[in-house]
């Protein structure tokens, strides 16, 4: 069966901390891994995309990892206004994406 | 950017009604998605849409369908509301090539 698991569920640090998330797959084909951002009462966004072992990204204070079953997400110098729910995304074979539960980031003022 | 809109923030139906989720994107995407969000488990594919009149089932499309008459609208349909479908409904499209995806902000069903 297709899943993606996150790790961990939430998150809790203080302003100006390093926020550290990750996510394991287990899919039966692998085309790339993205990380979506929700706040609440909205639609995911979209961050970013990875597409190999060992792809590495980084989007502003955000750093991401692609390994071989799974992903890491470091924000750095975390703010208030970086509280949301943080979903990585596996995108399979066919047209299909597969999500995680999340993992939801409150950042402590 | 892509602009997904979802016809209804909150909807509250009945046991037994037909309801009809409307969503509308304006980039000529070709892919169309349907997910529900509950608590602790995430987004679940209830059906995608790759064509006009194309429907694929996801993994959860046990009591729902879907029509795609235009290529920007996606309709799902719940044929008789059940309480087990109260839920967050987020409809999503997507360009070829796997890109991302773009989700609107999603409709809050309460089924009483």
């Amino acid at each position: 069966e297709n899943q993606v698991e996150h790790s961990p569920h939430f998150l809790g640090p203080q302003q100006g901390d390093v926020a550290s998330m990750s996510c394991t797959y287990s899919v039966s084909r692998f085309n790339n891994l993205q990380w979506y951002r929700q706040n609440t009462g909205m639609g995911p966004k979209h961050l970013l995309s990875m597409y190999s072992a060992g792809y590495e990204k980084q989007k502003g204070r955000l750093n991401a990892t692609l390994l071989k079953n799974g992903s890491s997400l470091y924000i750095t110098a975390v703010q208030p206004e970086d509280s949301a729910t943080y979903f990585c995304a596996v995108v399979g074979g066919g047209f299909k994406t597969i999500f995680g539960a999340g993992t939801r980031l409150f950042v402590k003022a | 950017d892509v602009k997904v809109t979802q016809s209804s923030r909150y909807l509250v139906k009945r046991t037994g009604e037909k309801v009809f989720l409307e969503c509308v994107q304006d980039m000529d995407h070709e892919n169309m998605f349907w997910y529900r969000q509950d608590p602790g488990l995430g987004l679940r594919l209830i059906y995608f849409s790759y064509d006009v009149k194309m429907k694929e089932k996801g993994d959860i499309p046990e009591g729902y369908s879907v029509s795609r008459e235009k290529k920007e609208r996606f309709s799902l349909i719940l044929e008789s509301a059940s309480t087990n479908q109260t839920s967050m409904y987020l409809c999503a499209s997507k360009g070829p090539d796997n890109e991302k995806l773009f989700f609107g902000s999603g409709t809050q069903l309460s089924v009483l």
